[in-house]
């Protein structure tokens, strides 16, 4: 079956390390991206790739880095820049170019700053 | 800019009631508008959409039909059920733009 997966599903992380999320999808997508949702809240863009080995800002980029290296993998890293990352992290994926097609989504990661 | 504009929840309703989320949008271009759904500690799943003016997006007794006139996408469903508790999202992508918005969300809870 098609799909997107993250991994792990949940995540604790000291103060000051760095944290890679990961998001991988079988769907053959060209965009991919990337959200936060904190409790009782909507969806923050954090960023979004287009096409391999591109990617722009998205509304919460500050404290936050991706790579695009691979179609079907987009990880993104919370870095210690980020001052409040604890929060439910939400990878997507869905056709480029048309508007009326869905974005797919994975089950999440919930982050956790100990 | 593009935005979403969703009622605030929560919503409460005893089971086979009828529901409405409303929601409205701004948009530049000509959307296509959809409605998601989150269930506790999940991903979000699309419930429905709309692609043009007019059109009515229908799933799983939901509906919602495309309001150019009154820019609005509301979300309805005629008899609700208890399976239905969760937290729905209304949601625009514009065309030739990869971005979605999205709206705040509206929790609902159906009672027995």
């Amino acid at each position: 079956d098609g799909g997107i997966t993250q991994s792990p599903k949940y995540l604790f992380r000291k103060e000051g390390q760095n944290v890679t999320l990961s998001c991988e999808q079988n769907l053959n997508h060209d965009a991919m991206y990337w959200y936060r949702q904190d409790p009782g809240q909507g969806l923050r863009l954090i960023y979004y790739s287009q096409i391999v080995n591109d990617f722009q800002k998205g509304d919460i980029a500050e404290g936050y880095s991706v790579s695009r290296e691979k179609k079907e993998s987009f990880p993104l890293t919370v870095t210690s820049a980020q001052k409040n990352p604890t929060a439910f992290y939400l990878c997507a994926s869905r056709e480029r170019d048309s508007s009326g097609l869905e974005q797919f989504f994975g089950p999440g990661t919930r982050l956790t700053v100990l | 800019g593009d935005s979403v504009t969703q009622m605030e929840g929560p919503v409460t309703l005893s089971e086979e009631a009828f529901l409405t989320i409303n929601c409205t949008y701004t948009a530049t271009g000509y959307p296509s508008l959809f409605w998601y759904v989150q269930y506790p500690g999940e991903g979000l799943q699309l419930l429905l959409k709309a692609t043009k003016a007019d059109d009515k997006g229908s799933n799983k007794g939901f509906e919602a039909t495309y309001r150019k006139e009154t820019t609005s996408f509301h979300l309805e469903k005629g008899s609700v059920q208890v399976s239905d508790s969760a937290v729905y999202f209304c949601a625009l992508s514009v065309s030739n733009f990869n971005k979605f918005y999205f709206g705040s969300g509206t929790k609902l809870n159906v009672k027995p």
